[in-house]
């Protein structure tokens, strides 16, 4: 079974200073991954992913996320945070293949982000 | 543009009572899915939909109903409300096609807050 473990549930920086965000999988097969971004009162919005391609994915907004099979980590980083990035991020989890008739996605807990001046 | 639409944004249901949240898309996406969101937990799959004519139960059905006659539309039916059931809900919808899994991720509704008193 997937699953995943996003290891702080809020996380405090200040403006300019960089961003980490952890993320742990569990899966069972290939794994697809991604983080979602969520602003207040909106919808979910796709960073990035990882699907087989490059370890190192670039996302928008200066995200970027390593994919390190062997610390089965996903974790999501940015140089220099800006106000505008506080907000809810999501690590979730897929298997590349279809097995169930459908992409599952699995989704961790949440990391709030708090970006002070 | 518009790509997933959910209405309406916000709504109050007294206990018992029932309602229909609409979700409509414009992507020609065959897969519709309905998520719940509870405080401080990632989303919880409700009902998913392969293609028109075609759903399934997914992680927390209980309580819901879903339809799928067209491609465009995936409604998320509440028969008899209960305080349970407040939450954020959030449409999706997403392209996948063969055996692997389309890399395109999942396109996000802006939610609709339910509360259930």
């Amino acid at each position: 079974a997937q699953s995943v473990t996003q290891l702080d549930s809020h996380v405090s920086v200040s403006e300019g200073t960089p961003v980490l965000l952890r993320c742990n999988y569990s899966s069972s097969y290939s794994p697809s991954l991604f983080w979602y971004v969520q602003h207040p009162n909106k919808g979910l919005q796709l960073l990035l992913k990882y699907t087989s391609a490059a370890t190192l994915v670039k996302g928008i907004n200066g995200f970027e996320a390593e994919f390190k099979k062997s610390e089965t980590s996903f974790h999501l980083t940015k140089p220099s945070a800006h106000m505008s990035d506080a907000a809810e991020y999501f690590c979730v989890v897929s298997d590349a293949v279809r097995r169930e008739g459908f992409q599952k996605l699995v989704f961790g807990t949440g990391t709030r982000l708090l970006v002070s001046p | 543009n518009a790509g997933v639409t959910q209405t309406p944004k916000f709504r109050i249901l007294k206990i018992g009572q029932s309602m229909t949240l609409q979700c409509a898309q414009d992507m020609n996406h065959n897969y519709m899915y309905w998520y719940r969101q509870d405080p401080g937990m990632g989303l919880k799959l409700i009902y998913y939909s392969v293609g028109a004519g075609i759903t399934d139960k997914g992680e927390v059905p209980n309580g819901y109903n879903v339809s799928r006659s067209t491609t465009e539309d995936f409604p998320l039916r509440l028969e008899l409300a209960a305080p349970s059931q407040t939450s954020v809900y959030f449409c999706a919808s997403s392209y996948s096609f063969g055996q692997e899994t389309a890399t395109i991720g999942y396109t996000f509704g802006s939610g609709t807050r339910l509360t259930v008193v």
